[in-house]
């Protein structure tokens, strides 16, 4: 079992839906979670980082988790063409501060 | 406020050689981590720099070594590079804390031939 686990697609939604991308992961003592957001031959960008069982929205975005079900959600509303992108969770292992990242869900939003 | 800045950008080397990739680390950061990414794959988790020091390795080989320095920029040396070398190599500063967050800069791609 990979460390953290994604979709990685490509999914694909119509401009303005709702974009839904997933991320399991295996450590159950990880205590920090991050997505980024990866354009084609661009670093990561960060877009959200969340550390409490719950949502958190900023904007567009919410993420979403659930340390029970060690599952990790980020939500994009009225998505845009310029979201089409490869977004990246990175999960904090515990005791350390290395970044553990699955291999990235690619979404195309179409116009 | 100054973001994280690498160089070069891009790089080709042949196989056997040695590379040396910098970064500066973004304005009020102490902390760099080097990754490498691998087409169509994840960033993998290099090492850690703190205070000048290794703190934490993923799985790489020795050949992979590193420097931080007093205003906190970092060397990230790769000796005898193999063809499976080839990548985009990321650096990621941070300020040591309980829930520090890592911002990118923009990489250096790296071509083995």
């Amino acid at each position: 079992q990979k460390e953290v686990e994604q979709n990685s697609g490509p999914l694909s939604v119509p401009e303005g839906a709702i974009a839904s991308l997933n991320c399991t992961y295996s450590d159950r003592g990880s205590q920090s979670f991050f997505w980024y957001r990866q354009y084609s031959g661009k670093s990561p960008e960060l877009i959200m980082s969340i550390y409490s069982n719950g949502d958190k929205e900023d904007g567009r975005f919410t993420a979403q988790l659930n340390k029970a079900s060690q599952y990790v959600s980020l939500l994009i509303r009225d998505s845009q063409p310029s979201d089409s992108a490869t977004y990246l969770c990175a999960v904090s292992a515990s005791g350390t501060y290395k970044y553990i990242f699955g291999t990235g869900t690619r979404l195309k939003v179409l116009a | 406020e100054t973001g994280v800045t690498q160089s070069p950008t891009h790089l080709i080397k042949t196989r056997g050689q040695q590379v040396t990739l910098r970064c500066s680390s973004q304005s009020g950061h102490n902390t760099v981590s080097w990754y490498q990414q691998a087409l169509g794959q994840g960033p993998q988790f290099i090492f850690q720099y703190y205070r000048e020091e290794e703190n934490g390795r993923g799985n790489f080989p020795p050949r992979f070594s590193g420097l931080q320095f007093p205003n906190y920029s970092s060397e990230l040396n790769v000796n005898a590079l193999e063809l499976d070398d080839s990548a985009l190599y990321l650096c990621a500063s941070s300020a040591r804390g309980t829930q520090e967050t890592q911002y990118f800069g923009p990489g250096t791609r790296l071509l083995v031939l």
